[in-house]
């Protein structure tokens, strides 16, 4: 079945390092592919999207580009920042009229001033 | 703009009790409203998915007469677990779907449940 694989975490980088959250993903379909972010308290935001192959999606410094030949949507930033942290959650969309969302199991990310 | 509100934050109630859920679009109105179940270190998963005014969806495996789903209005949908037992605690998420510019879904913070 679909399904999306993150790395676990918790990641801990120190402020201004590069990040990168791999994500790959097995899709019957044509998937949509998404990042979501949680920060403390607070509901998932949608952070970046991609719709088809070599799509990248951009937000906030972040950058993620759907690479269909390794079924991957890794997440990267060049520089992170202390309010960075919170979690990271990969996620898929089959179809457009499809709203099932598949999701991995988050990635907590820490970044130390 | 787009805020889901949960409420409560967290709840603890004993085996056996029933607890309600509210999840509710602050400013928008959600034609779709789905809730999603966490366990510890898994991934979000979906329950069901309700429509104002229609019977809710329920994902395979999920038993529709203990997690009751009401969405009546346009702004608010409820989760009611019935008869809970420890194995129900969780942390329950919710999300919203409006129409036109609003057709992401925006998601709640979250409730945690624990039953004792």
């Amino acid at each position: 079945g679909d399904s999306v694989t993150q790395m676990e975490g918790p990641v801990t980088l120190s402020e201004e390092a590069f990040l990168t959250i791999n994500c790959t993903y097995t899709a019957t379909g044509y998937p949509s592919l998404f990042w979501y972010v949680q920060y403390p308290g607070e509901g998932l935001q949608l952070l970046l999207k991609a719709t088809k192959a070599d799509d990248k999606g951009s937000n906030k410094g972040f950058e993620a580009t759907y690479r269909k030949e390794t079924t991957s949507f890794h997440l990267e930033k060049g520089s992170v920042q202390v309010s960075d942290s919170a979690v990271y959650f990969c996620a898929l969309k089959i179809g457009h009229r499809d709203d099932k969302i598949i999701f991995g199991k988050g990635t907590r990310l820490h970044i130390l001033p | 703009g787009a805020v889901v509100s949960q409420h409560p934050s967290r709840v603890i109630c004993k085996s056996g009790t029933s607890v309600k859920i509210e999840c509710r679009s602050l400013d928008f109105q959600a034609t779709t409203m789905f809730w999603y179940r966490q366990f510890p270190k898994q991934s979000l998963m979906l329950m069901a998915t309700s429509n104002e005014g229609s019977k809710a969806t329920y994902e395979q495996g999920v038993e529709k007469d203990k997690f009751l789903i009401n969405h009546a209005s346009l702004t608010l949908s409820t989760l009611t677990v019935t008869s809970a037992h420890p194995e129900d605690s969780s942390f329950y998420i919710c999300s919203a779907r409006g129409a036109g510019g609003l057709n992401e879904q925006y998601f709640g913070p979250g409730t945690r449940l624990t039953v004792t």
